[in-house]
């Protein structure tokens, strides 16, 4: 069974500039949740996606937001980027339900200059 | 507020020693805890996870331990092993939603 699969692995954008992140979950797993990494933060919740539809979400600013798709394969999109944006984004996928492991994909290593 | 502390950034054991790692939280509507393990350029690896109703869950050389009174987990690793060398999150849940809680992570370094 394939992993979670995030694109792009690397990315370098500009200040101002959009930005549009994909993750493909594991085959079977409805619920796909983004979280942002950086040295000062550790690992924060951006959002949750179930079915289509946003569950939960984090503490973040309107610039960030997502969405998924009906084969369950979502997207995240951080626009207006500022350099504090600079982190190692990671996706992760499990099955519904309370307690349910979550698989992490490699992540997207995204530097704004 | 964090709600996840590990409040100790690094660790460093001689190989087949006993690694401890140890985690506390605030947050009393946690019911799931789980650990992950994580090397640089990676995702978090799954490693163990306990429920709040369980006060130890084993798993070969991994057993994590709760205490809820004390709000308070640990991971133990015996015997610890250079590979094991990685950062390691402690990470909650709480009933019902499946957004993870973690801590900042700490650094094992097992030593051959």
């Amino acid at each position: 069974k394939a992993g979670v699969t995030q694109t792009p692995r690397y990315l370098i954008k500009t200040r101002g500039q959009q930005v549009t992140l994909s993750c493909s979950p594991i085959s079977g797993h409805r619920s796909v949740s983004w979280y942002q990494q950086t040295p000062g933060q550790g690992l924060q919740f951006l959002f949750e996606y179930f079915s289509e539809t946003q569950r939960n979400k984090g503490n973040f600013p309107g610039r960030f937001s997502g969405r998924q798709f009906s084969n369950s394969r979502s997207e995240m999109n951080v626009s207006t980027l500022e350099l504090g944006d600079s982190a190692l984004y990671l996706c992760a996928s499990s099955l519904e339900g309370t307690g349910s492991r979550a698989f992490f994909g490699q992540g997207t290593r995204l530097t704004v200059v | 507020d964090q709600q996840v502390k590990q409040n100790s950034p690094s660790l460093s054991v001689q190989e087949g020693r006993i690694s401890i790692l140890n985690c506390d939280y605030t947050n009393s509507m946690f019911d799931y805890f789980l650990w992950y393990k994580k090397y640089p350029a990676e995702g978090p690896t799954f490693l163990i996870s306990i429920s709040s109703i369980k006060d130890k869950n084993e798993d070969g050389r991994f057993t994590v331990f709760l205490n809820k009174s004390a709000k308070h987990l640990s991971l133990h690793i015996v015997p610890s092993q250079p590979g094991d060398s990685a950062v390691y999150f402690c990470a909650a849940i709480q009933g019902g939603s499946e957004k993870l809680v973690f801590g900042k992570g700490m650094k094992l370094t097992v030593n051959p």
